[in-house]
């Protein structure tokens, strides 16, 4: 059975850093396959797709916050790390970490059930 | 970067009734990295078509895609109470994502 689950803080202060972690079970980060993404939704409004990592540790980003996520894994501890610097008040959000199934197919097949992160003084 | 541009925006349909949704991209799209996704209130998204046209696990066969390039649809073929939600497009190419949405609501 493949789970995610995401945890961090729910609430974080204008400038702050933003450290959330993607624990999974039910498959292996070292499945060449597989990889985690990260997602988020501002409240009421559509999905954003924030960076992914793979089992070869290949990282993407988005374009738009690229200079401020860092993605990273610890495979042995089933667990995928995404940090945003600088972090204001438009960044809240809730945050989903996802699977990504790659070969024929890249999809999101699995979800977390996501984190809401809100941002304020 | 690829924009998925999703219409209409918001679907107002009766229990039943038919319900065809769009997904145009800026540029052309591989088949194999268009998904669609379902969402609602309070809930994660939800992967219903992988591939432009794959139902994925537990779908019912209500649900169908089709399509490619740059024009995708979904269609439900007759819509059950439990469909009224919000469903994603979404491209995984290069840079990765997401339709702004459309609403299929009740009318």
């Amino acid at each position: 059975q493949v789970t995610l689950k995401e945890s961090g803080p729910v609430l974080v202060k204008p400038t702050e850093t933003l450290t959330l972690t993607c624990t999974v079970s039910g498959f292996s980060l070292s499945n060449a396959r597989m990889g985690v993404s990260w997602i988020r939704q501002p409240p009421g409004k559509a999905l954003e797709w924030l960076a992914h990592i793979f089992s070869n540790d290949e990282k993407s980003y988005s374009t738009s916050l690229k200079s401020r996520l860092t993605i990273s894994k610890d495979t042995s501890k089933s667990q995928v790390v995404l940090t945003m610097t600088n972090m204001d008040p438009v960044d809240t959000a809730t945050y989903y970490c996802a699977r990504v199934s790659s070969g024929s197919y890249f999809v999101n097949d699995y979800w977390g059930q996501g984190t809401l992160v809100t941002v304020s003084s | 970067e690829i924009v998925l541009t999703q219409s209409p925006g918001t679907l107002s349909l009766s229990p039943g009734e038919r319900a065809t949704l769009s997904c145009r991209a800026s540029q052309s799209v591989s088949s194999s990295y268009l998904a669609w996704y379902q969402q609602k209130p309070g809930q994660a998204p939800r992967l219903l078509i992988y591939g432009a046209s794959s139902r994925a696990t537990g779908i019912p066969d209500r649900f169908s895609g089709s399509g490619s390039g740059t024009d995708f649809t979904l269609t439900i073929s007759r819509l059950e109470p439990e469909d009224f939600a919000v469903y994603y497009c979404q491209q995984y190419g290069s840079s990765p994502g997401f339709g702004q949405g459309t609403k299929v609501e009740i009318k």
